[in-house]
């Protein structure tokens, strides 16, 4: 069974702070990786997305991806009480269809 | 920005009643997934949708689901005899190139209740 781990969390970090979120994948053979934001009642929301080993900087958002420790984060500097949400962790894995972890709730507090 | 679409936002239906969600997926995109969402679950993938038949479908999509493509631009997911237990939402999502290294575009979902 190909899984995707997440902290369920809530993690909870300041305005202005670096909110640090973490995923775990079972399957060697990943290829893409991505992150979703969905906000309460709403649908996934494409923020990220990363398929090389390293890091991949947008805007306030940073992914990184380790494949030989199976390990994706997502890194968001200088939070705002707007990205309070919960941060989805998808995978391919060597079909296009994606595979969910359960979610990160993160809260950025004033 | 094009977007996906899907209709209705909310349908209520009864047990063993048939329900059809649409979606119309966005403009150029060839590849077209349906997802589903138990309240407080995590998002599960169950049926993937390419030149007018499945690629795949998950073990969730029993015979009492189906999709379609009736026309260019609509794409629908059928429950033929609902339970209680496909309360959820469900997501329709697209891509331009289904290899594993495009990225998928999620509708806004319609909350499907089974009463």
């Amino acid at each position: 069974q190909k899984e995707v781990e997440q902290n369920s969390g809530p993690l909870s970090v300041p305005e202005g702070a670096i909110a640090s979120l973490n995923c775990t994948y079972s399957d060697r053979g990943s290829q893409s990786f991505f992150w979703y934001r969905q906000y309460s009642g709403k649908s996934p929301e494409l923020i990220m997305f990363i398929y090389s080993n390293g890091d991949k900087e947008d805007g306030r958002f940073t992914a990184q991806l380790n494949k030989a420790s199976q390990y994706v984060s997502l890194l968001i500097r200088d939070s705002q009480p707007s990205d309070s949400a919960t941060y989805l962790c998808a995978v391919n894995s060597n079909t296009d269809k994606l595979i969910f972890g359960t979610g990160t709730r993160l809260q950025v507090f004033p | 920005e094009p977007e996906v679409t899907q209709t209705p936002s909310h349908q209520v239906t009864q047990m063993g009643q048939e329900v059809i969600l649409r979606c119309v997926p966005i403009s150029n995109h060839l590849y077209f997934y349906w997802y589903r969402q138990i309240l407080g679950q995590k998002v599960e993938f169950l049926v993937s949708f390419y030149n007018n038949e499945i690629s795949e479908k998950s073990e969730i999509f029993d015979d009492q689901f189906s999709v379609e493509r009736p026309d260019g631009s609509n794409f629908t997911l059928k429950i033929r005899s609902t339970k209680l237990e496909d309360s959820a939402m469900y997501f329709c999502a697209s891509t331009f190139d289904g290899r594993e290294s495009y990225e998928q575009y999620f509708g806004p979902g319609t909350r499907l209740t089974v009463t």
